[in-house]
């Protein structure tokens, strides 16, 4: 089935650096997202990215959708202590009643550390 | 408030003793999934639900039920429960299927069989 490389599994960073992760894919998507989950929650969703080639914005973090549709990544600059947690980046095929692939692929999670 | 509730949100059972984890939304959200996150393999779709009385098979279907028989709720069931199905379980929800839609996700159930 399809997949989603997330890289870097973990990071580990000093407070006040930047923080860049990316998603990558053999598969074209049409939407893809950002979440980051907490611990002992759920993943809430940071942004949300349709159409290839767009750079979206959500205070200090910054997410692209890549040009070629099998790639995003998202930056988070100066990081602060509540920025830890895990993100995921998820991608969403285009849905056909021949196919069916409409479902949304997660990728493993990239762990954020942050160094006081 | 606009959510998604899941319970219970800890269970730990035995071997083959049956049990359901419930899961609803109260935004009217046509699209319902289920998913468990284990260390390592991060979010992995269990069934989802596109609508009433339809539902799908994900990724890893083997061991569970689902059902939805109303639009608010989506309950996953475990029929005879094994060690492997200790998990982390999410239940999400979005609008719709198509590209302009996000899932919401609950809080989590943390289950482990014993």
């Amino acid at each position: 089935g399809q997949q989603l490389n997330q890289s870097p599994q973990s990071m580990f960073i000093q407070e006040g650096e930047d923080v860049s992760m990316n998603c990558t894919s053999s598969s074209i998507f049409n939407t893809w997202l950002w979440y980051k989950q907490e611990p002992g929650e759920g993943p809430v969703l940071l942004i949300a990215l349709y159409k290839a080639g767009e750079l979206t914005s959500n205070g200090r973090l910054t997410a692209q959708f890549g040009i070629t549709r099998k790639d995003s990544f998202l930056n988070i600059s100066a990081s602060i202590p509540s920025d830890v947690g895990i993100y995921f980046c998820a991608g969403q095929l285009p849905f056909t009643y021949m196919n069916r692939d409409d479902k949304i692929i997660f990728g493993k999670g990239t762990r954020l550390h942050i160094l006081p | 408030e606009a959510q998604v509730t899941q319970n219970p949100r800890y269970l730990i059972t035995v071997t083959g003793k049956k049990l359901t984890v419930t899961c609803s939304q109260n935004m009217n959200h046509e699209y319902m999934s289920w998913y468990r996150q284990d260390p390592g393999l991060g979010l992995r779709q269990i069934y989802y639900s596109m609508n009433v009385e339809v539902t799908d098979k994900g990724d890893v279907p083997e061991g569970y039920k689902v059902s939805r028989k109303e639009k608010r709720n989506f309950p996953l069931i475990l029929e005879s429960p094994s060690p492997n199905q200790t998990s982390l379980y999410f239940c999400a929800s979005s609008l719709g299927i198509d590209s302009y839609n996000e899932q919401f996700f609950g809080p989590g159930t943390r289950l482990t069989v014993l």
